[in-house]
């Protein structure tokens, strides 16, 4: 079984600082990364993808991939209280049409 | 908005009955996906579809089967609900080549 692993958290940040979230995979031959945002009760949201290693900026938002290591990882500058949240990680291994999705980090921003 | 929509939002019903959720897509799309969220657990695949009337299973696939008449429709059924299948149950596509999925508003169902 392909597992993508992250830490529940919660992590708790200062409003304006920055949030950095991190997750790991077990299939070396993955391809596809993403992030998904999901708030209480919503349903999961896509805000960033990454395909190759180094960094995607989106925003405030910044993606980093280093498949040498497996892991992934989403920096979210100027945190705000909106960005309160749980963040999916979710991975395509190398064959087949499906993602794997860890179980989600909670992210608190106080203000 | 990826044009997706779910029915029912949320259902109650007893063990041993038989349930339908229906996932609804406006725009097309080949791939769909069910899946399920419990606490602790994530985001879970029960089943998916690549076209009309093709389907596979994912890792929870027990207890569940799927039905894909229509391009735009991808149903999921439960032939005798059980407590462990109380849930959050989301349904996603999947856009173009890419391996984005977008997910609908999901069906919360509570199996007494």
């Amino acid at each position: 079984q392909k597992e993508v692993e992250q830490n529940s958290g919660p992590l708790s940040v200062p409003e304006g600082a920055i949030a950095s979230l991190n997750c790991t995979y077990s299939d070396r031959g993955s391809q596809s990364f993403f992030w998904y945002r999901q708030y209480s009760g919503k349903s999961p949201e896509l805000i960033m993808s990454i395909y190759s290693n180094g960094d995607k900026e989106d925003g405030r938002f910044t993606a980093q991939l280093n498949k040498a290591s497996q892991y992934v990882s989403l920096l979210i500058r100027d945190s705000q209280p909106s960005d309160s949240a749980t963040y999916l990680c979710a991975v395509k291994g190398e064959y087949g049409n499906k993602l794997v999705f860890g179980a989600g980090t909670i992210l608190r921003v106080k203000s | 908005d990826a044009g997706i929509t779910q029915s029912p939002r949320h259902k109650v019903t007893e063990t041993g009955t038989p349930v339908t959720l229906r996932c609804h897509q406006t725009e097309n799309h080949r791939y769909m996906y069910w899946y399920r969220q419990d606490p602790g657990h994530g985001l879970r695949l029960i089943h998916y579809s690549y076209g009309v009337k093709d389907t596979d299973k994912g890792e929870v696939s027990d207890g569940y089967s799927v039905s894909r008449s229509k391009t735009e429709d991808f149903l999921l059924t439960l032939e005798s609900a059980t407590s462990s299948q109380t849930s959050v149950y989301f349904c996603a596509i999947r856009t173009g080549k890419t391996y984005e999925q977008y997910f609908g508003p999901g069906t919360r169902l509570t199996v007494t």
